[in-house]
Parts: C-alpha cells; structure tokens; sequence
C-alpha cells in the first residue's frame, strides 16, 4: 500500500532558529501534498496545499513567510518552520494523495522549541 | 469547505460493537465519505470510505443514509487497540482538500 514516510519524528530547536521537516512519498508519486498542525487535544489543522513543481497554497491565516514549503519533486516535500518561537510547538503531519482515493498520513513530527 | 459534526466522545465494552456517528447535511453529490483514525502522537489512518452504498472492509463498515446527510462507522466488536479519534471527512472533489472536524474520542472499556 501507500506509505508515506516523515522525517524526523521528533526535534527540538532553540527559538529563533529553523527546522525542515521532510515529506517522502515511498512508493508511489504525489503531485499534492499537505500539510498540517495539531495542537494537544485538539483536531488537525490544514495549513496548505503543496504542488509538485509550483508554489504552494496557504490557508488563511498561515504565514507563508514563516512556514516554507518546497516540493521539488513527486516524492519530496518540506516544511521548514523559519525563525522558530515556542508558539510554533505542535504535531505537524504531513499527507499525500495517491492514485487510488483517500490519502495516505505520514507518522508526524513533534516539534518543541525551548 | 464541506463540514461534518460528531460527538466528542463516545465509550464502548470490549468485544462489543460501536457505532459511530457522522451528519455531514452540506455533502454534495460528489463527495466522497472517508474515515480515518489517530492513535495518540501518530498520523491518521485510513478505515474506510464511500460514496452511495454501504460499504464492509476487514476494519469496519460504513452504512450511509439514503440522503446521504449522515453516516455511521461500524465496528463489529471493539478490542482495546480501537481506542482512538475517529475523523468523519468529505473528500472535496472540487479542492481535494480534506478538513478535518473535532472527531470522536472512542473509548474501549476492558
């Protein structure tokens, strides 16, 4: 099946400084891929739409300037978190859609800046 | 976006059946009916989905309402290891975005 892998899995950074989370999809090509943030006890949040090749789409109220998203290639998406601060902490998940329906989650990352 | 409401939460017996329930009454007619399921600090996972009919998979079964306004997710007997929040999502044809709502917290009671 779809797997979809995350990287890395958990990471702490010093505030003001960057992180990249990476997006892989193994097995299978993901023109789209999203991202999303969870906050403890709560639901996932969208926060964009990322697409092979072109800019990605940012939902409202999400800083692009602040969450960077490159998808390079049909495999590959990255999130990086710029100038983190200890509000940006949270569960982000990152999801790609394969060529059946549905979509396929990666495991998550938690981030925690100290 | 399309919306969908659930309870917050729900507990069952184990080895029992659950139902849970999904009203999605903005569905359009091309709106797929996904399930998915988060064990705690993991991503979602897929359980099922439809369009129509009802559907039966190794995990659950999905019973959608003939006006397709709701759903139930069907667990034939709970174990321990069902112990999550259930996201009922419309799969939006138009914008392939899924929005997630509150879920369902399960509760399995040994």
């Amino acid at each position: 099946g779809a797997v979809v892998s995350q990287h890395p899995s958990r990471v702490i950074c010093k505030s003001g400084t960057s992180v990249k989370i990476e997006c892989r999809s193994l097995d299978f090509q993901a023109t789209t891929m999203f991202w999303y943030r969870q906050f403890p006890k709560q639901s996932l949040m969208l926060m964009a739409t990322s697409n092979e090749g072109s800019k990605a789409t940012y939902e409202q109220g999400v800083e692009k300037d602040k969450f960077l998203i490159n998808h390079a290639s049909l495999t590959l998406s990255t999130l990086t978190v710029t100038s983190a601060h200890p509000e940006d902490s949270s569960f982000y998940i990152c999801s790609a859609r394969g060529t059946n329906y549905g979509y396929t989650f990666g495991s998550g990352t938690r981030l925690t800046v100290v | 976006d399309a919306k969908t409401t659930q309870p917050n939460s729900m507990e069952s017996n184990e080895e029992e059946p659950v139902h849970l329930p999904c009203n999605h009454s903005t569905i359009s007619g091309t709106d797929y009916i996904h399930w998915y399921r988060q064990l705690p600090s993991q991503g979602p996972e897929y359980v099922i989905h439809g369009l129509t009919s009802n559907v039966n998979n190794r995990m659950a079964s999905l019973a959608i309402a003939e006006d397709r306004k709701s759903s139930t997710l069907i667990l034939h007997r709970a174990t321990l290891r069902d112990a999550a929040v259930y996201y009922c999502i419309l799969d939006d044809s138009g914008t392939y975005k899924y929005i997630f709502g509150t879920g369902t917290r399960l509760k399995v009671l040994a």
